[in-house]
């Protein structure tokens, strides 16, 4: 069974304080890993997708990079407007339909 | 591009009562899913079409639950009978199948609130 392991559940961080969130995956074949963000009272909304071990993709103050049993996403001098959940999902290969992790609550205090 | 479109936003209910959610998917996408998700259990998958056909209902959790889509740019999600139990945020997606389809547009939700 396709498994996503999101970790830490909550992350408070002072404005400028770099950290990384972590996204570990069990899949029968990975077909992509997917990073999105989620405001308070929102639909999830796609930042990144990442296809195979060694890549990375990057969006402002975010990196996002994939190895064979787990990705990271990278803040980098978080600001107050990064205060979101991020949600990790993965997809196996065939047709088969996402699998999304719990997520990781990110607090940025000015 | 308005995006997807969900209604109602907002709905509470009593227990016994039928519940319709409705969905409007981004024009030209075909593939349309269905998520549930609490605090419990996270996002979870209930079912996604394709084409407007149903492709997979496993995570639809009982008989109570039921999705159609006649068209292109409509979908229905219903419940009947509701239970309290049933009280979460049901989001809608899109995709194009020309993209990977794991790059998803989701609505903005309606929280369901079953009392």
């Amino acid at each position: 069974e396709d498994q996503v392991t999101q970790s830490p559940e909550a992350l408070r961080l002072q404005e400028g304080e770099s950290s990384s969130l972590n996204c570990s995956y069990t899949v029968s074949g990975l077909r992509g890993l997917f990073w999105y963000r989620q405001d308070p009272g929102k639909g999830p909304e796609f930042l990144f997708t990442l296809y195979s071990a060694g890549e990375e993709k990057e969006k402002e103050r975010l990196k996002a990079t994939l190895t064979k049993k787990e990705s990271f996403l990278h803040i980098t001098a978080p600001k107050p407007e990064d205060s979101a959940t991020y949600l990790c999902a993965v997809q196996a290969s065939g047709n088969t339909p996402l699998v999304f992790g719990k997520g990781t609550r990110l607090s940025v205090i000015a | 591009d308005a995006g997807v479109i969900q209604s109602p936003r907002h709905e509470v209910t009593e227990m016994g009562q039928e519940v319709t959610l409705r969905c409007k998917p981004i024009s030209g996408h075909d593939y349309l899913f269905w998520y549930r998700q609490t605090m419990m259990r996270g996002l979870e998958l209930l079912i996604y079409f394709n084409n407007n056909v149903p492709i997979d209902d496993s995570g639809m959790p009982e008989d109570r639950f039921s999705a159609k889509m006649p068209n292109a740019s409509f979908s229905t999600l219903k419940i009947q009978p509701s239970e309290p139990r049933d009280s979460a945020v049901y989001f809608c997606a899109s995709s194009r199948s020309t993209t990977s389809r794991g790059t998803q547009y989701f609505g903005p939700g309606t929280r369901l609130t079953v009392l």
